[in-house]
């Protein structure tokens, strides 16, 4: 069965304050590493895919990293409006060719 | 391009009553999916459509739950009788439907609360 560990849980940072979130996975051969933002009361909004391990892919202040075993969101400069819960997804090569298992997220809050 | 829609946003419930949810894809996305997220978890996938067949219906409890999406369009996830650990926020989402590996598209979810 895939599964997503996303850590830390929760981050708070001051405007500015660059951090990067992990999330760590096991699946039966990685079809794709997606990541989201999802916003209080709304639901989640596609940031990026990644597909094979070293590949890098960058959005604004954002910049997702992928490797064998984990992914991270790189934060540059994080801005209050970039808080939000980050939701990693894998899919799989086992099982149903679409499902996406999610982790639990990470709460990032930027202070101002 | 509109994105997902779906109604009701919020719903209140009596446990045992029974309730209805609609969605209405992006234009042109063959495959649906609905998910529930519990607070403070991430999203789990109920079922999936590809058109008006089920393709994965494997996480949903099928002894309250049900969906059905007749003209490959629309679809209605119908849950009966509720249950207390039924509150969550529903969530549809659509795809192309033309690649296994696709993004998925979300609408903005039907938080649902059974008393």
């Amino acid at each position: 069965e895939d599964q997503v560990t996303q850590s830390p849980e929760a981050l708070r940072l001051q405007e500015g304050e660059s951090s990067s979130l992990n999330c760590s996975y096991t699946v039966s051969g990685l079809r794709g590493l997606f990541w989201y933002r999802q916003d209080p009361g709304k639901g989640p909004e596609f940031l990026f895919t990644l597909y094979s391990a070293g590949e890098e892919k960058e959005k604004e202040r954002l910049k997702a990293t992928l490797t064998k075993k984990e992914s991270f969101l790189h934060i540059t400069a994080p801005k209050p409006e970039d808080s939000a819960t980050y939701l990693c997804a894998v899919q799989g090569r086992g099982g149903s060719n679409y499902k996406l298992t999610f982790g639990k997220g990470t709460l990032l809050t930027v202070n101002p | 391009e509109a994105g997902v829609a779906q109604s009701p946003r919020y719903k209140i419930i009596e446990k045992r009553q029974s309730v209805a949810f609609w969605c209405n894809p992006i234009s042109g996305h063959a495959t649906l999916y609905w998910y529930q997220q519990i607070l403070g978890q991430g999203p789990k996938l109920l079922i999936q459509f590809q058109n008006n067949g089920v393709v994965d219906d494997s996480q949903l409890p099928k002894d309250r739950f049900s969906a059905e999406r007749l003209k490959g369009v629309d679809s209605t996830l119908k849950i009966q009788p509720a249950k207390l650990e039924d509150s969550a926020v529903y969530l549809c989402a659509s795809s192309l439907g033309q690649k296994v590996l696709e993004t998925q598209y979300f609408g903005p979810g039907t938080r649902l609360l059974v008393l």
